[in-house]
């Protein structure tokens, strides 16, 4: 089963209000990585958090990390239109030195 | 400025054929990724590489093989193409297993 699993699938907004996504996993992992997806385009890295982190911020976006709960959350702040696109977390598991992937969630920031 | 590509961009084959998927990155990276990417999946790693001559099984690799001959390129190659293969097919490649993956632009294959 997938490790990061991303709630929820799909979140509509007014532009200028916050936007939070939720990521769980299951197993011990060395850092847990946020990337974005435009529509029809690769993926690019938005921020790394390390296993040992509780908080990390990059410009509007702040993410979390509670390894006791094994779970993860993104924060868009001031949203725009620009941030329409899906985001997927990608814990970085310790026993499988490789990122897994969820299978993201989709926002649409609203006019 | 450092980039990864992949080409063909747009493929359209028939089942039964084979295709590879180029994938260059100038990064200079020892790890090399390809994933698909479906609705309702998120993305599936294929095969990944942690260096020359290197390659290991993804979650989902049956049907596809890669090789790696040197730094910058990790083809993939569908033996026999297949209808379930249809898919938008991501490379990747980072530094080390922790760090940040870049991502290529994909490839869209369609097997009629």
């Amino acid at each position: 089963s997938q490790q990061g699993e991303e709630d929820p699938q799909a979140l509509s907004i007014q532009e200028g209000e916050n936007a939070t996504m939720n990521c769980s996993y299951k197993t011990s992992i060395n850092n847990l990585q946020w990337y974005r997806q435009n529509s029809g385009r690769g993926l690019v890295h938005l921020i790394l958090i390390r296993s040992n982190e509780r908080e990390k911020h990059s410009g509007r976006l702040r993410v979390t990390l509670d390894t006791s709960k094994k779970s993860s959350s993104l924060l868009i702040t001031a949203s725009r239109a620009a941030d329409t696109a899906s985001y997927f977390c990608a814990p970085s598991l310790v026993r499988a030195q490789k990122l897994v992937f969820g299978q993201g969630t989709r926002l649409t920031i609203n006019p | 400025d450092a980039e990864i590509t992949q080409s063909p961009r747009h493929k359209i084959t028939e089942t039964g054929r084979q295709v590879t998927l180029a994938c260059h990155q100038t990064w200079n990276h020892n790890n090399m990724f390809w994933y698909r990417q479906d609705l309702g999946h998120g993305l599936r790693l294929i095969h990944y590489s942690y260096g020359v001559h290197d390659t290991n099984k993804g979650e989902v690799s049956d049907g596809y093989s890669v090789s790696r001959s040197n730094t910058e390129d990790l083809p993939l190659t569908l033996e026999s193409a297949a209808s379930s293969q249809t898919s938008v097919y991501f490379c990747a490649s980072s530094k080390t297993t922790q760090e940040t993956q870049y991502f290529g632009p994909g490839t869209r294959l369609l097997v009629l």
